[in-house]
């Protein structure tokens, strides 16, 4: 079955550590998506790529990185720089170049600074 | 910029009641997209309606209807005789294009408990 993968479920992180969350996609989807849901706040983009070896930032993306080196996969780390890494991290792809196309989310990973 | 407003941010029922979740958006753009989406326990989001800007029919679909005003810029989601399944949030959002890009602007969400 088609789908977006996300591993692990659940991380912890001690601080000043980098860690990276793995998002694989095999939807053939050219654009992937990295969101970050805090209680009560939603989901804020962090970062998105519509195409392989290309990226940009979303509305939060200090603290954190990404690469785009295959077009199925997508993987966020959280850096040091990070102040508040505490978080639920959910990653979606979607279709290319259709706006009226719905977004495919992964099951997410709970990370937890210890 | 773009807004989505989820004004209720937790909401309860008893089995069977029907509940409508609001949504209220701004935009600047003339073709927009909106959407619901819900989040179970699991934590997973699941697609369930999107909705172009010219098209303002309301939608049903079994328990589920949508109803999408644009003189108003609200998308509420009505969910008829809910049952404990339901128990979710629920978001809202909108399909915003900046260069091309297709990035979606989510609402904080809305908190459904249905009780038994």
């Amino acid at each position: 079955d088609g789908g977006i993968t996300q591993s692990p479920k659940y991380l912890f992180r001690k601080e000043g550590q980098n860690v990276t969350l793995s998002c694989e996609q095999n939807l053939n989807h050219d654009a992937m998506y990295w969101y970050r849901q805090d209680p009560g706040q939603g989901l804020r983009l962090i970062y998105y790529s519509q195409i392989v070896n290309d990226f940009q930032k979303g509305d939060i993306a200090e603290g954190y990185s990404v690469s785009r080196e295959k077009k199925e996969s997508f993987p966020l780390t959280v850096t040091s720089a990070q102040k508040n890494p505490t978080a639920f991290y959910l990653c979606a792809s979607t279709a290319p170049g259709t706006r009226d196309t719905e977004a495919f989310f992964g099951q997410g990973t709970r990370l937890t600074v210890v | 910029a773009q807004k989505v407003t989820q004004a209720q941010t937790e909401i309860s029922v008893v089995e069977k009641e029907d509940v409508t979740l609001d949504c209220v958006y701004e935009t600047r753009d003339t073709t927009y997209y909106l959407f619901w989406y819900k989040q179970p326990p699991s934590g997973e989001l699941v697609f369930l309606i999107r909705r172009n800007s010219f098209d303002e029919q309301n939608e049903i679909s079994g328990r589920y209807s949508w109803n999408f005003q644009k003189s108003t810029s609200s998308f509420n989601f009505t969910i008829t005789a809910s049952q404990v399944v339901d128990s979710a949030v629920y978001f809202c959002a909108l399909s915003e294009a900046q260069g091309g890009s297709e990035k979606l602007v989510f609402g904080k969400g809305t908190k459904l408990t249905v009780n038994p």
